[in-house]
């Protein structure tokens, strides 16, 4: 079985400080992570993916997120935040294949503090 | 925009109703899948369907069902409502059947009064 824990449920950081949101997954498989972005009214958008090539995944709009086996850690971060970047963001580990399903994170509000 | 459509955008009913949620998915896609989002419940998967058969099953009422058509678009029944139905549902499509990244459509947002 898969899951997730996403730690934060709000996150709030200056305009221009490091962001970093935290996932630790649970995986019976060798794990596929994503990050996906909610903004208000909108539907899910993927900002980045681990298919265990690169322990680095850089991803849309300046985000990068690191896979530490050792740690269960897929944690998001970005070096610089923009008041756009203000969302809410959720991990997610795909099911084994014949259920590819996406169990989801409980999801980081982000706030940007101008 | 990902590609994927969901008509209606908003859904407004009352308990003991049915109503049908459509999905298309990105031209070439032959995954569907269906999530519920919720306040209390987060997001949860629903269902998916690959090339028209049914997939793999998540906690989905008995009283929800769906399935895909030959041109691959999707629909989602809802029946019985209740007032915890009310939530945003969203489809997703992906390529095949592996553990491919699956894009998400806009969502359906479903009140029941």
């Amino acid at each position: 079985a898969q899951s997730v824990t996403q730690l934060g449920s709000h996150v709030s950081v200056s305009e221009g400080a490091l962001v970093l949101l935290r996932c630790n997954y649970s995986s019976s498989v060798p794990p596929y992570l994503f990050w996906y972005v909610q903004y208000p009214n909108q539907g899910l958008q993927l900002l980045l993916k681990y298919t265990s090539a690169a322990t680095l995944v850089k991803g849309i709009n300046g985000f990068e997120a690191e896979f530490k086996k050792s740690e269960t850690s897929f944690h998001l971060t970005k070096p610089s935040a923009h008041m756009s970047d203000a969302a809410e963001y959720f991990c997610a580990v795909s099911g084994n294949f014949g259920n590819e399903k996406l169990t989801f994170g409980t999801g980081t509000r982000l706030t940007i503090i101008p | 925009d990902s590609g994927v459509t969901q008509t209606p955008k908003h859904l407004i009913t009352a308990t003991g109703q049915r109503v049908t949620l459509r999905c298309s998915p990105r031209s070439g896609d032959l995954s569907v899948y269906w999530y519920q989002q919720s306040l209390d419940q987060g997001l949860q998967f629903l269902i998916q369907y690959y090339n028209g058969e049914e997939r793999a099953k998540g906690n989905i009422l008995e009283r929800f069902s769906a399935q895909q058509f030959p041109d691959l678009h999707s629909e989602l029944n809802l029946s019985s409502l209740e007032l915890g139905d009310s939530a945003l549902y969203f489809c997703a499509s992906s390529v095949g059947r592996g553990r491919d990244t699956q894009y998400f459509g806009p969502g359906t947002r479903l009140t029941v009064l």
